[in-house]
């Protein structure tokens, strides 16, 4: 079984809609990063977190680490917003290596 | 702008050949990692470095070797190329003490 659990694998959603990625953990970590991978493109962090809540733009990401659970949620998305996002964690003592979600590919549509 | 680049983007080479992929960061980073990207698996670690003259073995690091003489540089060679290493490769570098990723943009490896 896989220690990052992404869900759904896949999610297709009409432009304006309000979007969540789950991300669950069955690991102690040090941190959580949100990842997001363009079609044929490069890999950016959205976020790094560790605890509570952060905000970008039109995205937000939580942590609950008492439920090992993290939710990537994307308000009034766009079609620019189509992607695969990726959850990563980083566990204790394991320097900067990351272990991966196997992600969830989001298409959003006019 | 620092930046992380890779190249080449794409490469195309027969079962057997050596290939090497390079890395070069210009963020000063002491990490540095390669990873491969299969459907179905995610990203799986190949090689990492924590600073120069560094290296260690990842998950999936058989059939790989890196060497990192330099900061800014850890170079990927597939020593016998195999089909089994068809794939996208990332290379990616951090600061110390765990900060922000920063990933290259990918090199796709096709082995015929």
């Amino acid at each position: 079984k896989n220690e990052v659990e992404q869900s759904p694998q896949n999610l297709t959603a009409q432009e304006g809609e309000f979007i969540t990625i789950n991300c669950s953990y069955s690991v102690g970590i040090s941190a959580l990063h949100w990842l997001q991978q363009h079609p044929g493109g490069g890999i950016v962090s959205l976020f790094m977190l560790s605890s509570g809540k952060k905000k970008h733009g039109r995205l937000i990401a939580t942590i609950n680490i008492q439920e090992k659970h993290s939710s990537l949620h994307i308000t009034a998305s766009h079609p620019r917003d189509s992607a695969v996002y990726i959850c990563a964690v980083r566990k204790p003592g394991t320097a900067s290596k990351l272990t991966f979600g196997t992600g969830t590919r989001l298409q959003v549509t006019l | 702008d620092a930046e992380i680049t890779q190249s080449p983007r794409h490469k195309i080479t027969e079962t057997g050949r050596q290939v090497t992929l390079a890395c070069h960061q210009t963020w000063n980073h002491n990490n540095m990692f390669w990873y491969r990207q299969d459907l179905g698996h995610g990203l799986r670690l190949i090689h990492y470095s924590y600073g120069v003259q560094d290296t260690n073995k990842g998950e999936v690091s058989d059939g790989y070797s890196v060497s990192r003489s330099n900061t800014e540089d850890l170079p990927l060679t597939l020593e016998s190329a195999a089909s089994s290493q068809t794939s996208v490769y990332f290379c990616a570098s951090s600061g110390v003490g765990g900060t922000e990723a920063f990933f290259g943009q990918g090199t796709r490896l096709t082995v015929v």
